[in-house]
């Protein structure tokens, strides 16, 4: 099964209002990542976070991690239509060679 | 340059074709990978390369092959595919790092749309 599990599926807010999005994982890990995907298109990094950092801000993001509770979330301030994508959140599988992907939430931003 | 690329960005081919899509990166970066994504699920991790060896290989059907010829450029050879076959193929690269390539950031190509008939 796959080591990252995220909620809500999809999330419809307006311009202005903020967007937050949850993953949970199985294993210890060293680092969680969140990634955007504009529609049918690559994938984009957004910001990693340490497992020994609870908080981190990039701009309008905010990431914070739990690693007690193996959750992470990611805060989306001020959404933008732009915003409008996929989110997925990714980490290391227990070996470290390779990256599990999260489900995605599909973030919807109304004009 | 930060920049991945992916030919072609759409191909159509039929269950008796052969094609191949082309990735490559100049960052410098000695892991490389491919995915495949159907619709509204995340990318399914098929191969990955690091110092131009395959690494793992995710129990990927003998009609996808992989291939690495140098450190920039990573291709995917396709024969005799089925229409389930058909979705975004995505190409990525990153470091290799100290605990794994795992732990690393990626960096994605725009993927080739793949439809087979």
């Amino acid at each position: 099964s796959q080591q990252g599990e995220e909620d809500p599926q999809a999330l419809s807010i307006q311009e202005g209002e903020n967007a937050t999005m949850n993953c949970s994982y199985k294993t210890s890990i060293n680092n969680l990542q969140w990634y955007r995907q504009n529609s049918g298109r690559g994938l984009v990094h957004l910001i990693l976070i340490r497992s020994n950092e609870r908080e981190k801000h990039s701009g309008r993001l905010r990431v914070t991690l739990d690693t007690s509770k193996k959750s992470s979330s990611l805060l989306i301030t001020a959404s933008r239509a732009a915003d409008t994508a996929s989110y997925f959140c990714a980490t290391p599988d227990t070996g470290g060679f390779k990256t599990i992907f999260g489900a995605g939430t599909r973030l919807f931003v109304k004009a | 340059d930060t920049e991945v690329t992916q030919t072609p960005k759409h191909l159509v081919m039929g269950m008796t074709n052969k094609k191949s899509l082309k990735c490559e990166q100049h960052m410098g970066h000695r892991a490389m990978y491919w995915y495949k994504q159907k619709a509204k699920k995340p990318p399914e991790l098929m191969f990955v390369y690091s110092y131009e060896k395959l690494s793992i290989n995710e129990s990927v059907p003998s009609r996808f092959s992989p291939e690495c010829p140098n450190s920039s450029l990573l291709n995917l050879h396709l024969h005799a595919l089925q229409p389930e076959d058909s979705a975004l193929y995505l190409c990525a690269s990153s470091q290799v790092g100290t605990q794994g390539a795992g732990q690393e950031t990626q960096y994605f190509g725009p993927g080739t749309r793949l439809l087979v008939l």
